[in-house]
């Protein structure tokens, strides 16, 4: 039961450049969250999703796009990356709702 | 819009030493309060959550109280440990039916051997 996982763990990225952020849980959880973590703001929700093909979006959802490929798996992507999304990204789940959420170790973003 | 402060953002102990770590929000209908910890390039461990209808939750030496009618929730960390030093959050939902979490931006706390 590895919980919630995270690829890659660290990224660098020219300005302009796309990647897609993977996030998969294995708790057969309901709902799933991105969130961005950077010094002095705290965690920032991006986008969630409450099931299984539905997505919204949450404080900070500009610059970015996610996908819920299934029940497991929930990614990101960046289409055209920016200096200001250099950041650490956390990917979530929880079974319904706003019950515990469980937190996958983080991806590390450079943006040049 | 609701906002979570936790004071102080900084604390340093030494070890065996009971404590306090103090988490406050501006809106008061809020449905459950967690307590998440980090430590350093981790993600979150959820540690406590309270849901509305309850004034404590305890795991082991940690107990966390809520009140939500002045806006505020406590962690209380019994004999301290080297262990323990991490940095401890609190969130909560973000408003009624949100699925959004509100977080604090945390208390950095160092446990002295």
């Amino acid at each position: 039961n590895a919980g919630v996982t995270q690829t890659p763990k660290f990224q660098v990225l020219k300005t302009g450049q796309s990647m897609t952020l993977q996030c998969a849980q294995d708790m057969n959880h309901n709902s799933m969250y991105w969130y961005r973590q950077d010094p002095g703001m705290g965690l920032r929700l991006i986008y969630y999703s409450a099931s299984e093909g539905t997505t919204d979006k949450g404080e900070v959802p500009n610059g970015y796009n996610v996908s819920r490929l299934n029940k497991r798996e929930f990614s990101l992507r960046l289409e055209s990356a920016a200096p200001s999304q250099t950041s650490v990204y956390f990917c979530a789940s929880s079974d319904r709702g706003l019950l515990t959420q469980y937190f996958g170790p983080g991806t590390r973003l450079l943006v040049l | 819009k609701q906002e979570v402060t936790q004071i102080p953002a900084a604390l340093s102990v030494p070890e065996g030493e009971n404590l306090v770590l103090n988490c406050s929000f501006t809106d008061s209908a809020i449905y459950n309060l967690q307590w998440f910890r980090q430590d350093p390039g981790k993600g979150l461990t959820s540690l406590l959550l309270i849901q509305s209808s309850q004034r404590e939750q305890t795991s082991g030496r940690l107990n966390a109280s809520l009140d939500k009618s002045s806006g505020r929730s406590t962690l209380y960390i019994a004999a301290s440990q080297p262990g323990d030093s991490a940095t401890y959050l609190c969130a909560v939902p973000a408003g009624a039916g949100s699925y959004q979490l509100t977080f604090g931006k945390g208390t950095k706390l160092s446990v002295i051997p």
